[in-house]
């Protein structure tokens, strides 16, 4: 059973430059959500995508876009890019029909590393 | 913002039990208490869930007290594979919430 899959595992980039991030989800699961993690930090909420459309966006510029295919993967886009975008960044993904419940476990794959020069 | 506090760190010796604590004063009576952990270079784990009753699975056991402010991670016998950054998180998933909010949890080390 595949787990969250992220391509590519690493990334480098130089500021200003547009970045676009891949998501494969858990066999089973429709929902993806993308969080951001700078280092030493918490994984924080960028945004999640249900049924193709996004559901709820943490505090994050525009600059951060998203986008969900009826497969069910995710794309993570990212234009502009400052130094400050350098992190690693998680999709978790999940079961919609739990989206309302306590069970709503996240699983996550092993992220991408992008590093902005 | 977290709605949790951890210690930073703790440290454990192989084989014995980890006990993590979370302070979570805050929490809604729908709020449910998740626990996490990051394995160094690797996304962050489900370990364990509750609302208010004491739960156990084949990973860990969560202990939450009777007034809900505060919960205790048990990991009954640690090994050097447990070393991770363990995240205690508050969440209530009705409504249009659905994100995860991570503390910066504690880093729990296990020595040989």
């Amino acid at each position: 059973d595949a787990g969250v899959t992220q391509s590519p595992t690493h990334l480098i980039k130089t500021r200003g430059q547009q970045v676009t991030l891949r998501c494969s989800p858990k066999s089973g699961h429709d929902t993806v959500s993308w969080y951001q993690q700078a280092l030493g930090q918490g994984p924080q909420f960028i945004f999640q995508y249900y049924e193709e459309e996004e559901r709820q966006r943490g505090n994050f510029p525009d600059r951060f876009s998203g986008h969900q295919f009826p497969n069910y993967s995710s794309e993570l886009n990212v234009n502009a890019l400052l130094l400050g975008d350098s992190a690693l960044y998680l999709c978790a993904s999940s079961l919609g029909e739990t989206r309302r419940l306590a069970k709503n476990i996240q699983y996550f794959g092993a992220g991408t590393r992008l590093s902005v020069l | 913002d977290a709605k949790t506090t951890q210690p930073p760190s703790m440290d454990c010796a192989e084989g014995r039990a980890a006990n993590l604590p979370c302070n979570h004063s805050t929490i809604s009576g729908n709020e449910y208490v998740y626990w996490y952990r990051q394995i160094h270079s690797q996304g962050p784990q489900y370990i364990i869930h509750g609302l208010k009753n004491n739960e156990t699975n084949e990973m860990a056991s969560l202990i939450i007290t009777e007034d809900r402010k505060s919960s205790t991670l048990i990991l009954p016998h640690a090994t050097l594979r447990d070393t991770a950054v363990y995240y205690c998180i508050v969440f209530w998933g009705g409504g249009s919430n659905y994100k995860l909010t991570f503390g910066k949890g504690t880093l729990l080390t296990v020595n040989p």
